[in-house]
């Protein structure tokens, strides 16, 4: 299993561009999610699924959307990049196991987004 | 007071030595509970999670106090391999384990 993957693993865009940020995981995980991280800061949710079809905000959503079409893949998208989403993006999974509170949440490699 | 927080560090300690890292937490309805490893420019692993009667896994323990909020990571015999950036998790109350808050982690550098 590749686990959770992400693509790509740098970017630089400028101000007013528009990307996707790819994440997809091989473990039939119902539940993914996207982060970001800035120094100094934890981990902040920008948004989440709890399965096909099915996404809802986090933390921190303004500036992204998100969709699920299916069970692997979870794309973030900046729809116009600002200096102020320069950080580091982690996609996470997780099984969805009904009752549990202790479900392991898997970590893709991140990407590296700078914006100027 | 801020949902998740840590003290930042760094903890600067010799090889073998034993280290204890605090973390309070302020939803007081928060049910799921985990310290997560994070290597530097690499993603957060998950070390341990926390359970109310304590519990170990060779040489980590951790400790969840619910009644001060408090969740604690003890290591002993300290390996170089143990520096890393040290993350306490909470889960938001109502989401189960899948809407998580994270602290900003606490850095541990193990010294020969």
């Amino acid at each position: 299993n590749a686990g959770v993957t992400q693509t790509p693993k740098f970017q630089v865009l400028k101000t007013g561009q528009s990307m996707t940020l790819q994440c997809a995981q091989d473990m039939n995980h119902e539940y993914m999610s996207w982060y970001r991280q800035d120094p100094g800061m934890g981990l902040r949710l920008i948004h989440y699924s709890v399965g096909a079809g099915i996404t809802d905000q986090g933390e921190v959503p303004n500036g992204y959307n998100v969709s699920r079409s299916t069970t692997e893949d979870f794309p973030l998208r900046l729809l116009s990049a600002a200096p102020s989403q320069t950080s580091v993006y982690f996609c996470a999974s997780s099984y969805s196991s009904p009752g549990s509170y202790y479900n392991e949440q898997f970590f893709g490699p991140g990407t590296r987004l700078t914006v100027l | 007071r801020k949902e998740v927080e840590q003290d930042p560090g760094p903890f600067n300690v010799p090889e073998g030595a034993t280290v204890a890292f605090n973390c309070t937490y302020s939803n007081s309805a928060s049910q799921s509970f985990f310290w997560y490893r994070q290597d530097c420019r690499k993603e957060p692993k998950l070390l341990m999670s926390v359970y109310s009667s304590g519990n170990e896994d060779g040489r980590f323990t951790a400790q969840l106090n619910r009644a001060s909020q408090y969740i604690s990571l003890l290591i002993r015999d300290s390996k170089l391999s143990d520096s890393a950036t040290y993350l306490c998790v909470v889960n938001r109350p109502g989401a189960g384990s899948y809407q998580l808050t994270f602290g900003k982690g606490t850095k541990l550098s193990v010294i020969p």
